[in-house]
């Protein structure tokens, strides 16, 4: 199956830092979506972005095909914005890359 | 229009004991997926239905586990007998025929004590 790799597997940030979080995958996909899960356990879509770059608010995401990566960017991080974050890439069905667990701190 | 949604939202239940999960996609999507998180662990597809047909159950760990889909709308997962292992979240997702965009509920959490 197609692997995906997030990185970094843990972040703690202090509230009003930025973040980078990257998602590598392994082969040609239709589909690339950016989900926060939230402490609640919810699954929340954030980015269905199969190319190129969507903004939303404080969050963006860039996706690069041709090189099989993805990033998503948090600006000025609020302490809501902790859980986990899922990259999951789409080949007939989702592939979820082990999630990147984010601790914003005030 | 109203978003995927599943029920319950959290189920505890004895290790033994029967759980049915149910999932109501989006209205007029004929893409219905289960997922789910175990143990802390990445998401796993456990499978696929076109309207009420089994596209795809690669995913499903067991016969344990039972999905139906009456009539191409509503789905439930049956859980039968559940085990400590089978904690964790369970996620429907949906999407129209031809696109690749989906909808995932907000999941039900299970806890097998």
């Amino acid at each position: 199956g197609i692997q995906v790799e997030q990185s970094p597997p843990d972040l703690i940030l202090q509230e009003g830092a930025n973040s980078t979080l990257r998602c590598n995958f392994s082969d040609s996909v239709n589909n690339l979506q950016w989900f926060h899960q939230n402490p609640w356990g919810q699954l929340i879509n954030l980015f269905y972005i199969p190319s190129g770059t969507k903004q939303n608010g404080r969050l963006s995401a860039t996706t690069v095909a041709t090189e099989r990566y993805s990033l998503l960017y948090i600006s000025s991080s609020q302490t809501t914005d902790s859980g986990v974050y899922f990259c999951a890439v789409n080949f007939n069905k989702f592939y979820f890359g082990s999630g990147t667990k984010l601790n914003v701190k005030p | 229009e109203a978003g995927v949604t599943q029920f319950p939202s959290h189920s505890v239940i004895e290790k033994g004991q029967t759980v049915t999960l149910r999932c109501d996609p989006i209205s007029g999507h004929d893409n219905l997926y289960w997922y789910r998180r175990v143990m802390g662990k990445e998401i796993k597809f456990l499978l696929h239905f076109v309207k009420e047909s089994k596209q795809d159950e690669s995913g499903m760990p067991n016969n344990r586990f039972l999905a139906e889909r009456t009539g191409g709308t509503y789905s439930t997962l049956k859980v039968q007998p559940a085990e400590l292992e089978d904690s964790g979240v369970y996620f429907c997702a949906s999407s129209p025929i031809d696109t690749y965009g989906y909808t995932f509920g907000s999941g039900t959490r299970l806890t097998v004590v």
